[in-house]
């Protein structure tokens, strides 16, 4: 079964840290680019950030609300994903959501499998 | 960044109505666009990628159309169980951007 699973989350102080990860399985997820997602109590969806494949540098785009904050990363050997997330704020209130996005292979860049797997999520209350 | 207006904001329909829920892009965005189902309380469902296409097990009373800055999600013959908030996404430039929401409520 293809699935994805987020953890991690918690309630947590302004200003800390917390770290994130997506486990994944069903799929390979080093042929994808894995995204971040968020939705604050009674919002809509916000996306944070995705993380290429391997095969173009593993590198990372952000949004601006958590760019300098968020770092997402992956290790493919574990079929794991993480977002680390640092100096957290109370509008971080949410639920974290992982899931695919573009498949990367020989035929090049696809977008047919993009977000159509997503976790339970995990809750993320940033609080004093 | 690609902005997403979505209208309506909230609607009311009666079983077997047809719904149309559009979203427009500030700029051109081919067909990069996909449309989600979600229920109070529940994970966001993909139902339409790539503007058209019908995610498997999605009832066929979903379609999809549109590309370059106009995108149509319509629902025909409305169910009691199609009653949630639909969002478009834009993944063509990142951010990725969604519209605000669609709050269908049937009657």
């Amino acid at each position: 079964e293809v699935q994805v699973v987020e953890s991690g989350g918690g309630l947590v102080q302004p200003g800390r840290s917390l770290r994130l990860s997506c486990s994944t399985s069903g799929f390979n997820i080093a042929d994808y680019t894995v995204g971040w997602f968020r939705q604050a109590p009674g919002r809509g969806p916000e996306w944070l950030g995705f993380i290429r494949v391997t095969a173009f540098g593993a590198t990372a785009e952000y949004a601006a609300s958590v760019k300098g904050r968020f770092t997402i990363s992956r290790d493919d050997s574990r079929n794991i994903a993480s977002l680390q997330m640092n100096s957290l704020e109370i509008e971080d209130t949410g639920v974290y959501y992982c899931t695919r996005e573009a498949l990367v292979g020989r035929f090049g860049v696809v977008y047919v499998n993009s977000f159509d797997i997503w976790g339970q999520g995990t809750t993320v209350t940033v609080s004093s | 960044d690609i902005q997403m207006t979505q209208s309506p904001s909230a609607m009311s329909a009666s079983v077997g109505d047809r719904v149309t829920i559009t979203c427009r892009a500030s700029q051109d965005i081919g067909t990069s666009l996909a449309w989600f189902k979600q229920k109070p309380g529940n994970v966001p469902r993909r139902l339409i990628h790539a503007s058209s296409s019908l995610q498997g097990g999605v009832s066929l009373s979903f379609s999809g159309s549109g590309s370059g800055t106009e995108f149509t999600l319509t629902i025909n013959s409305v169910q009691p169980e199609d009653s949630a908030t639909y969002y478009c996404l834009q993944h063509y430039t990142y951010p990725w951007t969604f519209g605000q929401g669609t709050k269908v409520d049937i009657q």
